[in-house]
């Protein structure tokens, strides 16, 4: 089963940002936190991880909070072509760890 | 990032033929890879977990017989499916990590294979 839960849904505006929460209350002290995201009919393409500090690339911002039992994944600028369905998930970084999947957040862009 | 290729990205076949899809890693050697299904509007759901030089780790409720991993070498599994009937419609999706270099730890996945049993 997977260990993170995610809402099933959300709708944000063009060119505002968009904020994903995820759950993982049974997280273990040495599991990250991934974000991947699937546009319809492909693979999904890696966003963004991290282990307890807030982290920033060219996609997204990820703010793990302090107890880490969830975080936010944040879009800044959303356009429609980040209308997709973002997965959170929790792994160690090991290539040998399997990796299942929950329901995911379906965010669609408005313009 | 670490490309994941599949091929082929879509087939379609007459039922009980048997179709094989390969997963390679192009930049990078993974000594374990992992094999999803994904039926439309949900999510990826785990088959098995290939292991390179061994058999594979299949989940619960996925036939081993029907649908038979090798993994050849650090940068190819193959996922075969055999006698392939219309409930087998899917969409396949393999990923992998990489072992050292490239972003280790990280899991990258494949742009999937759409397979189509008529």
């Amino acid at each position: 089963d997977a260990k993170t839960t995610q809402p099933p849904s959300m709708d944000c505006a063009e060119g505002r940002a968009a904020n994903l929460p995820c759950n993982h209350s049974t997280i273990s002290g040495n599991e990250y936190v991934y974000w991947y995201r699937q546009i319809h009919s492909q693979g999904p393409q890696y966003i963004i991880h991290g282990l307890k500090n807030n982290e920033t690339n060219e996609m997204a911002s990820l703010i793990i909070t302090e107890d880490r039992k969830s975080s936010t994944l944040i879009l800044p600028h959303a356009t429609l072509r980040d209308t997709a369905v973002y997965y959170c998930i929790v792994r160690v970084t090991g290539g040998y760890q399997k990796v299942t999947f929950g329901i995911g957040t379906k965010l669609q862009v408005i313009p | 990032g670490a490309v994941v290729s599949q091929h082929p990205s879509w087939v379609i076949c007459k039922s009980g033929t048997s179709v094989k899809i390969e997963c390679r890693s192009l930049d990078f050697q993974a000594t374990t890879m992992f094999w999803y299904r994904q039926f439309p509007k949900q999510s990826l759901m785990l088959m098995a977990t290939s292991n390179e030089g061994s058999k594979a780790t299949y989940e619960q409720g996925v036939e081993k017989d029907k649908f038979l991993i090798n993994h050849a070498s650090l940068t190819l599994s193959t996922l075969t499916v055999t006698s392939a009937h219309p409930e087998d419609s899917s969409f396949y999706i393999c990923s992998a990590s990489p072992v050292t270099g490239k972003g280790p730890g990280e899991l990258f996945f494949g742009e999937g294979s759409r397979l189509t049993v008529l």
